[in-house]
This record gives structure tokens, C-alpha cells and sequence, in this order.
């Protein structure tokens, strides 16, 4: 099993431009999450969902959008990508809510944006 | 308002005991886990207390008072590899997480 996987792992945008962050996983886990993390801060939910077709905004959901069409997969899109929008992004499943049951993370995507 | 305090970094010595202290404010508790992050690393799952007291895992143990808001995870016999950033977070009442900004253990030999 491959657990949590993210691509892409490295990321240079310039302002203004557009990506995509995949996400997936082969746990069956109904529950996926997107944070960030950056230096001197806890990990901020950005996005999650708690199951195929549905999506939740977290603690900081602006400027980004999600999309979960397969419960395996959980997309986090930057429509136009702002230099406070550098730094580690996580995806994160759990079986259950992560309130109260572990997350399994993927490896990160590490996002720079000039 | 909401907040996890944890000490920013920490240093000891390769086979040695080191406690990682967690404070919280929170509205309402219902658990609280510590994870564990090597540099350039995902988090990775270590322990999760509802209940007060300690509970013992391996090397690690993890102890919870509800009523001072307060947490630490206790690493013993201290290996190289145990240098990594130790991370707390919380559930509130409305099942929210809120995370510490960790805690960088440096292990010297």
C-alpha cells in the first residue's frame, strides 16, 4: 500500500498563476484534509471533506478551491496563486474524523510563489 | 480565543529522558494527540489521550491533565533518530483540531 501520495512534490508559480495539487490515497478512508504548514505555525486546515462529492471549508479556504469526484482522490486548486500562498502543503485521511482518530499524511508539496 | 503552547526547541543528550510540555486554552477538550515530524517529513502519528494519565507506548509515553490543560510526551533512552519536531494538537468542543507549533528536539550524541 502507497498510504498518502501528492503530486506534484516541488512547485515554483509565479503571481497570478494557476495549479492543481492531487492528493490520494488507498486506505479507503472516507475523510480527507488539505493543510498548510508554515515556519513558527501549527499545521491550518485549509479544505476537507468527509466523503466522495463533498467538501468543507477549514480555518483558511481563501484563495483556494477542492474537489473530491473519487472517494480516493482530493484535489486543492490556487486559481491565482499570491506569494502568501508559499509554503508546505499537506493532505492528510483518516478512517473516521481526525478529532479523534489518526491522520495518515502524504510526503508534502512544497510551493513557491514569485 | 484558542491556543496550544509548546517550548519552540528543545536539546538533549543520546540515551538520555526528555519531557516535551503541552499547554492548552481551548474551547472545550475531547482529546489531544502528539505527532511526530522529521525535517522535510510528513507527520506521523504517535499518541492520543482523552482520559487523565499516562499511557506508555515503547519508549514513548504520553500524559494528560484535563484540568490544568495541560500534556507531555515523555521520550526515553533517547536515539539519534528521534530528532525530529514533535507536534500537539487538540480537539475542542466543536471537533475541531488545533494544532501546537511543535517543538524541535535536537538529540546530541
Amino acid at each position: 500500500n502507497a498510504g498518502v501520495t501528492q503530486t506534484p512534490k516541488f512547485r515554483v508559480l509565479k503571481t497570478g498563476q494557476s495549479m492543481t495539487l492531487l492528493c490520494a490515497q488507498d486506505m479507503n478512508h472516507e475523510y480527507m484534509y488539505w493543510y498548510r504548514q508554515d515556519p513558527g505555525m501549527g499545521l491550518r486546515l485549509i479544505h476537507y471533506s468527509v466523503g466522495e462529492g463533498t467538501t468543507a471549508k477549514g480555518e483558511v479556504p481563501d484563495g483556494y478551491n477542492v474537489s473530491r469526484l473519487k472517494k480516493q482522490n482530493f484535489l486543492l486548486g490556487l486559481e491565482s496563486a499570491a506569494p502568501s500562498q508559499t509554503s508546505v502543503y499537506f493532505c492528510a485521511s483518516s478512517l473516521e474524523l481526525a478529532a479523534y482518530n489518526e491522520q495518515f499524511f502524504g510526503p508534502g508539496t512544497r510551493l513557491t510563489v514569485l | 480565543g484558542q491556543n496550544i503552547d509548546q517550548p519552540t526547541e528543545m536539546t538533549a543528550t543520546e540515551g538520555a529522558i526528555v519531557q516535551i510540555n503541552c499547554t492548552y486554552q481551548t474551547s472545550g477538550f475531547n482529546g489531544l494527540f502528539w505527532y511526530q515530524q522529521h525535517a522535510g517529513e510528513a507527520p506521523t502519528f504517535l499518541s492520543y489521550n482523552v482520559l487523565d494519565g499516562l499511557e506508555e507506548k515503547g519508549r514513548f509515553s504520553s500524559f494528560l491533565s484535563r484540568s490544568k490543560g495541560y500534556s507531555y510526551l515523555l521520550l526515553k533512552e533517547l536515539q539519534m533518530k528521534d530528532s525530529a519536531s514533535y507536534l500537539c494538537a487538540v480537539t475542542d468542543s466543536n471537533y475541531q483540531l488545533i494544532w501546537g507549533a511543535g517543538t524541535k528536539l535536537i538529540i546530541k550524541p
